[in-house]
């Protein structure tokens, strides 16, 4: 079974730059969840689908984050405009059943490391 | 106040010796805990899980934990490292009533020969 796929796995920007992160769970996984682990520190949720719809983006910097799951598979996760604040690992994870079900696994995928400059 | 505390950033130890990494949670975190470890450049993996039953919960690796009520505590505990544990391991917890995840700051385990 193919494990969660995230893209790309490295970006260097510049502060005031945009910059966009893909995700594709593992197949069949009608959760998604988007995370932000700064250096030093265990990952934060930034959001979570279920299906295509968000369930919890209470912890996403609205006015410079976004993310979409169109059609309740891949998703993306952009940044506009990035801040120096911003450098961390985005982490990407999907688990089978909905939320409300406290006992999901998460899988993870391998991250993609972002450094703002 | 912080719902899962790592009460260690780092833990070195020898090859073959035993290794305990705390954790601690608050009463804002339901007791469905987790443990993660991530090896370098790469994402999160399950170590294990407590739900419910048994306090005692083995893993994978060679890896147990402890769900101890009273203590509010969950540390993991191998009897016998290897060098390919070198890792960073976290614990997590659901907050109580929601469906997020919330994670501790992180151990790093160092294994040296």
């Amino acid at each position: 079974e193919a494990g969660v796929a995230q893209s790309p796995r490295y970006k260097i920007i510049e502060k005031r730059q945009s910059v966009a992160f893909w995700c594709n769970p593992i197949s069949g996984h009608a959760t998604l969840y988007w995370y932000q682990q700064i250096l030093g520190q265990g990952p934060k949720l930034l959001i979570q689908f279920q299906n295509n719809g968000v369930v919890d983006d209470s912890q996403l910097p609205k006015d410079r984050f976004s993310a979409e799951r169109l059609k309740g598979v891949d998703s993306t996760l952009k940044i506009q405009p990035a801040k120096l604040e911003d450098s961390a690992v985005y982490l990407c994870a999907s688990s089978f059943q909905g939320a409300g079900v406290y006992r999901n696994e998460q899988f993870f995928g391998p991250g993609t490391r972002l450094t703002v400059l | 106040a912080q719902s899962v505390t790592q009460l260690d950033s780092q833990v070195p130890v020898f090859e073959e010796a035993p290794v305990e990494l705390r954790c601690n949670y608050s009463s804002s975190v339901s007791v469905y805990l987790f443990w993660y470890v991530q090896y370098p450049n790469q994402g999160l993996q399950l170590l294990l899980k407590y739900l419910s039953g048994s306090t005692l919960v083995k893993g994978i690796n060679g890896f147990e934990a402890e769900f101890n009520k009273s203590q509010t505590s969950f540390h993991l505990r191998k009897p016998s490292v290897h060098i390919s544990d070198t890792a960073e391991y976290f614990c997590a917890g659901y907050q109580g009533g929601s469906e997020k995840l919330v994670f501790g700051k992180g151990t790093k385990l160092t294994v040296n020969p």
